[in-house]
């Protein structure tokens, strides 16, 4: 079964700081991976999505994440934290088998610290 | 802003009672899936409808049903409600079955007193 391990439910950067989010999937065919940002009291909103084409994917608001078949990972970077980037993330995968749908991790909380 | 809309915001009830939760997709949208938030569950897909008809089902209670009207608005009826079932309910929409990207609504925050 098609599944994803986000690395931490909480992760703390300076302002300025490069930010890393991991995520690891698990998946017996190619995966289309996507990362989705959660900011207070609003619904889910698409960073970036990895579909088999450029294996380093980039987003919105300077986010970019790279695919590695090799290690099983789609890790999200930014080179540079703002404040305004603290919100929850999302790494999900769809599933691409009979049972088509996308599975979404349990969320890391990025806190940016001034 | 998504496109998508969801009423209402708040619902507060007590254990027992039963519940609908609205949504409205963005305009062109065949697909409308549901999908529960909570501290202890994370994000849980429940149930999506394509242009009518259920497509797909994740970990829906059968206490819970949904449905999608020629009009493409869905409702989430959740019926004997436990505490438990305290959660941010969100609508998401695509233009097509399980397209890459799916937009989400604002939620509806439910709490079971």
């Amino acid at each position: 079964a098609q599944s994803v391990t986000q690395l931490g439910s909480h992760v703390s950067v300076s302002e300025g700081a490069l930010v890393l989010l991991r995520c690891n999937y698990s998946s017996s065919v190619p995966p289309y991976l996507f990362w989705y940002v959660q900011y207070p009291n609003q619904g889910l909103q698409l960073l970036l999505k990895y579909t088999s084409a450029a294996t380093l994917v980039k987003g919105i608001n300077g986010f970019e994440a790279e695919f590695k078949k090799s290690e099983t990972s789609f890790h999200l970077t930014k080179p540079s934290a703002h404040m305004s980037d603290a919100a929850e993330y999302f790494c999900a995968v769809r599933t691409m088998n009979r049972d088509d749908k996308i599975i979404f991790g349990k969320g890391t909380r990025l806190h940016i610290l001034p | 802003d998504s496109g998508v809309t969801q009423t209402p915001k708040h619902l507060i009830t007590a254990t027992g009672q039963r519940v609908t939760l609205r949504c409205s997709p963005r305009s062109g949208d065949l697909s409308v899936y549901w999908y529960q938030q909570s501290l202890d569950q994370g994000l849980q897909f429940l149930i999506q409808y394509y242009n009518g008809e259920e497509r797909a089902k994740g970990n829906i209670l059968e206490r819970f049903s949904a449905q999608q009207f020629p009009d493409l608005h869905s409702e989430l009826n959740l019926s004997s409600l436990e505490l438990g079932d305290s959660a941010l309910y969100f609508c998401a929409s695509s233009e097509q079955i399980w397209d890459n990207e799916q937009f989400f609504g604002p939620g509806t925050r439910l709490t079971v007193l």
